[in-house]
């Protein structure tokens, strides 16, 4: 059984159209993130939800917004997509705090933006 | 300066070598975490550390608060091994990633 999914793995689209990413875990986490690793391969957090609601909103683009309609879910919209959205796009999803419990982190959404 | 240092950028071993990932940083934490990174780009946490010494298998992971500086050593390295190793620190509601190690273990 998957523990934490993302769907789309991979998504290509012109630059200005509006795109989403699913993430869902089947872990009973209360804690999910969004991460993004780009070309260089380095991981930044974008957004991080507890028990539904925002807790960590790094300095992103208002493009991004995320969406988490329950607590197993925390989804990724992005509107009019840029050449430097490119990236991988990761989820993942903890018990709790990143300070008291692991990550557990999704395949990766492999975005790329023409 | 970055507030999360690893070192080597780089790494390669023979096979049974034992291996060593540094990684310092400059600010207060409440956690810090090791994850690996699959050549096919799956991440996977290996440890969460607040103080001491945590050991999973041939892995071992070591925190000094007071001198900020973690270790992760592998004991008899393996070419299934051979990963990105990322730190990061977790600091007021924040996640700080490091640059990462790309180790390569031979047979």
């Amino acid at each position: 059984d998957t523990a934490v999914s993302q769907t789309p793995k991979y998504l290509v689209t012109q630059m200005g159209n509006d795109k989403s990413i699913k993430c869902e875990q089947n872990l009973g986490h209360d804690t999910m993130y969004w991460y993004k690793q780009d070309s260089k391969k380095f991981l930044k957090i974008m957004f991080s939800y507890n028990n539904k609601e925002l807790i960590i909103n790094e300095t992103v683009p208002n493009r991004f917004s995320p969406k988490s309609p329950d607590k197993a879910h925390l989804n990724l919209h992005i509107n009019s997509l840029e050449l430097g959205d490119s990236a991988v796009y990761f989820c993942a999803s903890s018990q709790g705090p990143a300070s008291v419990y692991e990550q557990y982190f999704g395949p990766g959404t492999r975005l790329t933006v023409t | 300066k970055n507030e999360v240092e690893q070192s080597p950028q780089n790494l390669t071993a023979q096979e049974g070598e034992f291996i060593t990932i540094n990684c310092s940083y400059s600010v207060g934490i409440s956690a810090l975490h090791w994850l690996q990174q699959h050549p096919g780009g799956g991440i996977v946490s290996l440890f969460m550390l607040s103080s001491g010494k945590k050991k999973h298998g041939r892995l071992i992971a070591t925190i000094n608060i007071q001198e900020k500086h973690s270790s992760l050593h592998i004991t008899a390295s393996h070419p299934r091994d051979s990963a990105v190793y990322i730190c990061a620190l977790y600091n007021t509601d924040k996640l700080i990633f490091g640059t990462g190690t790309r180790l390569q273990v031979f047979p």
